[in-house]
């Protein structure tokens, strides 16, 4: 059981690439979620998918698209990097009618 | 809209001593979540608080929860070294969880 994996780990970008992270469970979670942590800050919240084939919005979904692909899978799309996107990323899943959230290892990105 | 709050935001604190974390929230929440965050890596899991009342325990860790006055404490009894970490308080309706700034506990020898 790898739990939640991310890749990649760390990645650079210039202004105006776009790059899409990428977020797997092996744990048939139903609901996954994408945040973000800046120095000094707790996580905030992107977007989520509370099942298979749904998808909403969080705290700061703005300069993001997601894909839930599929139950195991869930994407985060920058379509134009900003160098306010400088992040580090983590993207979480839970289990229908748990309280829990499992976190994945983070993926470090800066954009110059 | 919910917002967490927590204090102090640092703390510096000899081994052995007590203290606690405060985590203030604004609205209605149906849980408190507690994490611990080492540098570089991601959350662990410390607690989830369900009900007004509720305490929960791990070795020197305990949380409580006062949903009427909208606060939960993470106290810190005998700290030792390897306490040190940053701390996160979550509260959240339906799994969308809204985090506080964390706590970063730094004990000394």
């Amino acid at each position: 059981n790898a739990g939640v994996t991310q890749t990649p780990k760390f990645q650079v970008l210039k202004t105006g690439q776009s790059m899409t992270l990428q977020c797997a469970q092996d744990m048939n979670h139903n609901s996954m979620y994408w945040y973000r942590q800046d120095p000094g800050m707790g996580l905030r919240l992107i977007y989520y998918s509370a099942s298979e084939g749904t998808t909403d919005k969080g705290e700061v979904p703005n300069g993001y698209n997601v894909s839930r692909l599929n139950k195991r899978e869930f994407s985060l799309r920058l379509e134009s990097a900003a160098p306010s996107q400088t992040s580090v990323y983590f993207c979480a899943s839970k289990k229908q009618g748990s309280y829990e959230q499992y976190f994945g290892p983070g993926t470090r990105l800066t954009v110059t | 809209e919910l917002k967490v709050e927590q204090n102090p935001l640092f703390l510096s604190m000899q081994e052995g001593k007590n203290y606690t974390i405060y985590c203030n929230y604004s609205t209605t929440s149906d849980r408190l979540y507690w994490y611990r965050q080492d540098p570089g890596k991601s959350l662990e899991s410390l607690f989830v608080l369900l009900s007004n009342g509720a305490v929960k325990q791990e070795g020197r860790l305990m949380a409580s929860l006062d949903t009427k006055a909208r606060l939960s404490t993470l106290h810190i009894t005998a700290a030792v070294h390897d306490l040190s970490a940053t701390y996160f308080c979550a509260g959240g309706n339906t799994g969308k969880l809204i985090f506080g700034q964390g706590t970063t506990l730094q004990v000394k020898p």
